[in-house]
């Protein structure tokens, strides 16, 4: 079993649409977690942070489950440029390890 | 300010030949992080220096990888030699000592080993 599990998609939107993310991760000792977006034959960059009061920015709103050991990525009002692979990443090990999830692919439709 | 950079873009070498890749991270930051994603698998962390030394290497496949990163500055991955499953993408990554888990990506180092 991976450390950190995605649903790989893709799913497939229209523009406008809302759109959930799920990530669970099974070591208990991970201490910071973080969605990030990368876009194809590109880097991964920082989308950003997750935590368990949950936050938001813009459209983009990330929830922390500790007990569940689940993150959640939720976007709102799906625009075209969204399209991209979103994934869930995991630190622990005093923030030096980071565990990356597979990625789910994001393809938003006019 | 300028990103991480990597250098080469592309390199198809090979099996048998030696590879050796270079990132240079964003200036002042002393954390320098190697990844690799082969096709098809998630990003796997490779190795982390803080300045010169090495913190964790546990992720270094075998022997045949070699990370240096002298002066603590720029780094460079050697493959010798290479083989077949070495091929994917090598990231680079750095981060500053007081925020070290925003991590900043270099654009990737494409191999490909024939």
């Amino acid at each position: 079993r991976k450390e950190v599990e995605q649903d790989p998609g893709p799913f497939n939107v229209p523009e406008g649409a809302t759109v959930a993310f799920n990530c669970t991760y099974s070591n208990s000792a991970s201490q910071s977690f973080f969605w990030y977006r990368q876009d194809c034959r590109k880097e991964p960059k920082l989308l950003m942070s997750v935590y368990s009061s949950g936050n938001e920015d813009g459209r983009f709103t990330a929830q922390l489950n500790r007990a569940s050991q689940y993150i959640s990525l939720l976007i709102r009002d799906s625009k075209l440029s969204d399209s991209a692979t979103y994934l869930c990443v995991v630190n622990r090990d005093g923030g030096f390890k980071t565990i990356f999830g597979a990625g789910t692919r994001l393809f938003v439709k006019a | 300010e300028a990103g991480v950079t990597q250098f080469p873009s592309h390199s198809v070498i090979e099996k048998g030949q030696t590879v050796t890749l270079r990132c240079d991270p964003i200036s002042g930051h002393d954390n320098l992080y190697w990844y690799r994603r082969v096709m098809g698998k998630e990003i796997k962390f490779l190795l982390h220096f803080v300045k010169e030394s090495k913190q964790d290497e546990s992720g270094m496949p075998n022997n045949r990888f070699l990370a240096e990163r002298t002066g603590g500055t720029y780094s460079t991955l050697k493959v010798q030699p290479a083989e077949l499953e070495d091929s994917g993408v090598y990231f680079c990554a750095s981060s500053q000592d007081r925020d070290r888990e925003t991590q900043y990506f270099g654009p990737g180092t494409r191999l490909l080993v024939l």
